[in-house]
């Protein structure tokens, strides 16, 4: 079984430009969370996801930030005109069900902005 | 919001030496779980515990779940190089009585073992 997999690893932006970000959930996984994680620091969460709906976005930036998980396809997080502070580490996590057993993390996605 | 105060924030340690870090809490969570994260790497799951007063052991690791709900501590015995590292601890809370897997995580400590 393939883990939770994210691509791109690193992914470099200038200032304006959007960042898409993407992770495909282990096989039978329904549920998607995504964390970031600034240098030293902690992961945080931002939104938890399940098959086309946005269950919690309580930990989402209001402006800029947006994430989707389609029906078919991977879970986006979507980070438009990037800033240099959105320069961290995105982290996403998938289970099958709603509380954290199974719970697996990506290798996550490092986000620099130039 | 919720926060989780990990300690200490670096360890620097002999191989061979026992380890301990922990946890606190200002809220109750239902479940902590502990975490281990390498270098480029996202977190591993160690340990997860799911009642208060739980001590679970895996391995040279042993962590146990406070009565109160608001602490946790993880003991790494006889460690090695390869326990060097980020050690994370994270809570689940029941959001309005219908519990799902969002976690807060501690600050995290960082863990040096010398050969």
């Amino acid at each position: 079984n393939a883990g939770v997999m994210q691509n791109p690893r690193h992914l470099v932006r200038r200032r304006g430009q959007e960042a898409r970000l993407r992770c495909s959930p282990m096989k039978g996984h329904s549920h998607v969370y995504w964390y970031r994680q600034l240098p030293e620091e902690g992961l945080k969460f931002m939104v938890y996801l399940q098959k086309e709906n946005i269950i919690d976005e309580s930990g989402m930036p209001k402006e800029r930030f947006s994430a989707e998980f389609p029906k078919e396809g991977p879970s986006i997080l979507r980070i438009q005109q990037v800033v240099r502070g959105d320069s961290a580490a995105y982290f996403c996590a998938s289970s099958p069900r709603r509380d954290v057993n199974g719970y697996t993390f990506g290798s996550g996605t490092r986000l620099t902005v130039v | 919001g919720q926060q989780l105060n990990q300690s200490p924030q670096s360890m620097f340690i002999q191989e061979g030496e026992d380890v301990s870090m922990n946890c606190t809490s200002s809220s109750i969570f239902n479940t902590w779980l502990w975490y281990k994260q390498e270098p480029g790497e996202g977190p591993v799951l160690l340990i997860a515990l799911y009642k208060a007063g739980e001590l679970t052991s895996n391995g040279r690791l042993t962590a146990q779940f406070g009565i109160t709900r608001k602490d946790s501590f993880l003991n790494i015995s006889a460690s090695i190089p390869s326990d060097v590292g980020i050690y994370f601890c994270a809570g689940q809370r029941d959001a309005g009585g219908t519990s799902y897997g969002k976690l807060t995580f501690g600050q995290g400590t960082i863990l040096t073992v010398h050969p």
